[in-house]
């Protein structure tokens, strides 16, 4: 099973909600990833999970709260969000930090009303 | 600062043609990554060339990096409608703390 899949794949949400995306692996990777992807954009690093343990924040606001429960789930608590959060919410996971190749879900569309 | 830029930002070809895209970066690197991306969808690794490589097959296409002008190309040969996509090149920073940059991107198009 060579597959990342994050839920939901589409989300709308108001600016005092709460919500979260989800993402989760089975192929015993011990890193996993969320990025932001803007359109036309590239996608850019948030943060970095290796081992369970978050090894890399990139500056994100705290309204975007991560969480790896354990090494298959990895997920993303979102509160407060302003309309310019709206953006494609890319998980991604790899053998470890430095394998290099990196395994991608198809994303979560995120729109913030 | 921006690693990995891309050129051209935007290819147009017919199918059959072969495709080259550039990538420039600035800092070292541990290797270089392509990725492609189908519209709004995930993206998918095409290729990883490590820093001591200095050319790379897989299938149609084909990956040179010069690590003396900080830059890499993509080659696909025999472009088909299919490979239609942004493709992005990725780099480490010369880092093993998995802090993949990705370049701003060249989107192709192969017309059938």
């Amino acid at each position: 099973d060579t597959e990342v899949t994050q839920t939901p794949k589409h989300l709308v949400m108001g600016m005092t909600n709460k919500k979260s995306l989800k993402c989760e692996q089975h192929m015993g990777h011990r890193a996993m990833y969320w990025y932001k992807q803007k359109a036309k954009k590239p996608p850019e690093l948030m943060f970095v999970y290796s081992y369970e343990k978050l090894s890399i924040n990139e500056s994100v606001p705290s309204r975007f709260s991560p969480e790896c429960p354990n090494s298959s789930l990895l997920n993303l608590h979102l509160h407060a969000l302003q309309p310019e959060d709206s953006a494609l919410y890319l998980c991604a996971s790899s053998q470890t930090r430095v394998t290099g190749e990196l395994f991608f879900g198809e994303g979560s569309r995120l729109t913030v009303l | 600062s921006q690693q990995g830029e891309e050129d051209p930002q935007a290819l147009s070809i017919q199918e059959g043609e072969n495709a080259t895209m550039n990538c420039s970066y600035k800092t070292s690197i541990n290797n270089l990554q392509w990725y492609r991306q189908n519209s709004g969808r995930g993206l998918v690794h095409l290729i990883l060339i490590r820093s001591n490589e200095r050319e790379k097959h897989s299938g149609r296409l084909r990956v040179t990096l010069d690590t003396s002008k900080k830059s890499s190309s993509l080659l696909i040969t025999a472009s088909r409608a299919a490979d239609t996509a942004s493709y992005f090149c990725a780099t480490d920073g010369g880092t093993s703390y998995g802090k993949l940059t990705f370049g701003q991107g060249t989107i192709l198009t192969v017309h059938p």
